[in-house]
């Protein structure tokens, strides 16, 4: 089982709907929790970022982290065409010690917003 | 554009050659990282260098794998006798150790593939 589950879609949704992307982990070490879009052929940039549970909110964009259930989500309102990416969302360890930083994946979501 | 950049950008090559592909981090950013992406999957972690450093290598990275960074600045990841497997996508990413926060910034990636 890997540590970070993601379904990986596609999910397809018309312009101006909420679109809600989810993931699961399994490590309790897991403090920091990042959501990354990436365009096809290109590398990852990040979105948002939280640290333990609770909600961020930047713009259209929603993180919320219930470290309770190890759950993992990111709303999107009013989407948009070019909203349309695959989404990943990642973890990271302990801040300290040996976790150095490194990312940990999910499988990425299949986003297409169409017209 | 002082965002993290990786030459070249796809590189083809035949089963059993060598092949480098070279990161510019983003210059004041001390932590450097390899990651490799492969079709559907999210990006899973290779290599970490601290400066000049190299602080933590995944099991992934099999001794054909092998990877630099020279006076902490530019690194390079090298792998001998190249497999089809081998095909995906390599990624750098930086960050600022000094950052609050942890959130790494990464390049456009270079897409390998080995006939």
């Amino acid at each position: 089982q890997k540590e970070v589950e993601q379904d990986p879609g596609p999910l397809s949704v018309p312009e101006g709907a909420i679109v809600s992307l989810n993931c699961t982990y399994s490590n309790s070490a897991f403090q920091y929790f990042m959501w990354y879009r990436q365009y096809s052929r290109k590398g990852p940039e990040l979105l948002m970022y939280t640290y333990s549970s609770g909600n961020k909110e930047d713009g259209r964009f929603t993180a919320q982290v219930d470290k309770s259930s190890k759950y993992i989500s990111l709303f999107i309102r009013d989407s948009q065409p070019s909203d349309s990416a695959t989404y990943l969302c990642a973890t990271i360890a302990n801040a300290g010690g040996t976790s150095y930083g490194k990312l940990t994946f999910g499988q990425g979501t299949i986003l297409t917003v169409h017209p | 554009d002082t965002g993290v950049s990786q030459d070249p950008r796809h590189k083809i090559t035949k089963r059993g050659q060598n092949v480098t592909f070279r990161c510019d981090p983003i210059s004041e950013h001390n932590r450097l990282y390899w990651y490799r992406q492969t079709l559907g999957q999210g990006p899973e972690f290779l290599t970490y260098f601290q400066n000049e450093a190299q602080l933590e290598k995944s099991r992934l990275l099999s001794d054909r794998f092998s990877a630099e960074r020279p006076k902490g600045s530019f690194s390079t990841l090298e792998i001998q006798r190249t497999e089809q497997g081998d095909s995906a996508m390599y990624l750098c990413a930086s960050s600022d150790r000094q950052a609050l926060t942890y959130e790494q910034y990464f390049g456009p990636g270079t897409r390998l593939t080995v006939t």
